[in-house]
């Protein structure tokens, strides 16, 4: 039961450019959900979140998109740097349920091209 | 100085076994947590700790057990290991506050069981 997904499990983008992770969940309880960024051999490191009350978020080059009809949420980086290379998670939890638990997708590998 | 230490990096054992994979933090949080990254790179969260007190354990085998000497260190030890085991084993801590839902991960530990 795979409640948060991140179908795409790889992105190439060219230095510059935008890159756009997408993600979908299922699970209408949820109403705060996060990105986490993760190296090889490093644990995920968080990135930036968004709340159920909001449907943008921005920090830098990153920005958060949500749209709750859709259940679907996405993340903008731009411009995209060879240093944003590495995998990219999505996360959610139904905190007003009093349930924290972070519920993870399975990662977008996001390869920026110089 | 690292924030969130897991011990050993890296750990191959053969069925039937016991081991255990230290935690430590030094972020002065009270929350922490263990999550399970699989081979089809789910990363699921197994259980939480809340200083010392167990309040979250999800649907994981009674092998697995957790331990909390204080609020700084979180073990997990695996009796009887088994081969549906492998995976790379996450800690995690949060601090009191947790406003942002931000978790603070360790680098992993890679189990691998023969």
């Amino acid at each position: 039961d795979q409640q948060v997904k991140q179908n795409s499990p790889s992105l190439s983008v060219q230095e510059g450019r935008i890159s756009i992770l997408n993600c979908d969940y299922t699970n209408s309880m949820f109403d705060y959900f996060l990105w986490y960024k993760k190296y090889p051999a490093e644990g995920p490191t968080f990135l930036i979140s968004i709340s159920s009350i909001k449907d943008k978020n921005e920090d830098g080059r990153f920005t958060v998109f949500l749209n709750k009809s859709a259940k679907h949420l996405s993340l903008h980086i731009v411009p995209s740097q060879p240093g944003d290379s590495a995998v990219y998670f999505c996360a959610a939890s139904a905190r007003a349920f009093g349930n924290e638990k972070l519920t993870f997708g399975t990662g977008t590998r996001l390869t920026i091209i110089p | 100085d690292t924030a969130v230490s897991q011990t050993p990096k890296y750990l191959v054992t053969q069925m039937g076994n016991d081991k255990s994979i230290k935690c430590e933090q030094n972020l002065g949080h009270d929350t922490m947590y263990w999550y399970k990254q699989d081979s089809k790179k789910f990363l699921k969260i197994m259980f939480s700790y809340n200083n010392k007190e167990l309040i979250i354990n999800e649907t994981v085998p009674n092998r697995f057990s957790p331990k909390s000497p204080d609020k700084a260190h979180l073990n997990l030890h695996i009796n009887s290991l088994e081969l549906g085991d492998s995976a790379v084993y996450f800690c995690a801590s949060s601090p009191r506050d947790r406003s942002t839902g931000e978790l603070f991960f360790g680098e992993g530990s890679r189990l691998t069981v023969l």
